[in-house]
């Protein structure tokens, strides 16, 4: 079973729409994040959190919301979708030692 | 300034060449580095992580030379499965935060 997962894989919604992504994992760590990423762009950081209550922006947070429910659920929310947020979407976790980051599959999100 | 800059490529190598990519940071307080790899539309997977004194991983080689604040990957004897997306990530020293920074990435196509 994979260690970080991501719901829904893929989603089409309409300008204005409120989205929910969600993100699981089981490697128990406390750091997670979430990304963007567009073509020729590479990753950018939206959100990310050290633990249940601790919560921080990232570089292009506008627009964007999120949850830390539990120390392994971390959802992303677009409040009011517009089609500049058409991305892939992916979630991460860390491993306070190494710094490595552990990501989910991705949700590849389309904002007509 | 970027944090990380990498040449986007693309590369095109035959099936047993050795290839190169290249990377360049720009904050001196940088700690960890590491390489991640990219397959086309899915999640970035950590290829290895780049230690001082440089490090082997079979095929694959990562050094770093801090003065310059340069990191580079060699890839030997290339196969078409190292056909991907080739990302350099750097980790500030200091930081409590386990943010990455992530270059734009470099594309490698191996071709038979």
């Amino acid at each position: 079973d994979a260690d970080v997962t991501q719901t829904p894989r893929n989603r089409i919604t309409k300008t204005g729409k409120r989205i929910m992504l969600e993100c699981s994992q089981t490697k128990g760590h406390d750091r997670m994040y979430w990304y963007r990423q567009d073509p020729g762009l590479g990753l950018r950081l939206i959100y990310y959190s050290f633990d249940v209550k601790d919560i921080n922006k990232g570089e292009i947070s506008d627009g964007y919301s999120v949850s830390r429910q539990a120390q392994a659920k971390f959802s992303l929310s677009l409040e009011s979708a517009i089609p500049n947020q058409t991305a892939l979407y992916f979630c991460a976790t860390s491993d306070l030692v190494t710094g490595m980051q552990y990501f989910g599959p991705g949700t590849r999100l389309t904002v007509l | 300034r970027k944090e990380v800059e990498q040449d986007p490529g693309p590369f095109n190598v035959p099936e047993g060449a050795t290839v190169a990519f290249n990377c360049t940071y720009s904050n001196s307080a940088s700690q960890s580095f590491f390489w991640y790899r990219q397959d086309c539309r899915k999640e970035p997977k950590l290829l290895m992580s780049v230690y001082s004194s440089g490090n082997e991983d079979g095929r694959f080689t990562a050094q770093l030379n801090r003065a310059s604040q340069y990191i580079s990957l060699l890839i030997r004897d290339s196969k078409l499965s190292d056909s991907a997306t080739y990302l350099c990530v750097v980790n500030r020293r200091g930081s409590t935060l386990g943010r990455l920074y992530f270059g734009r990435g470099t594309q490698l196509t191996v071709w038979p």
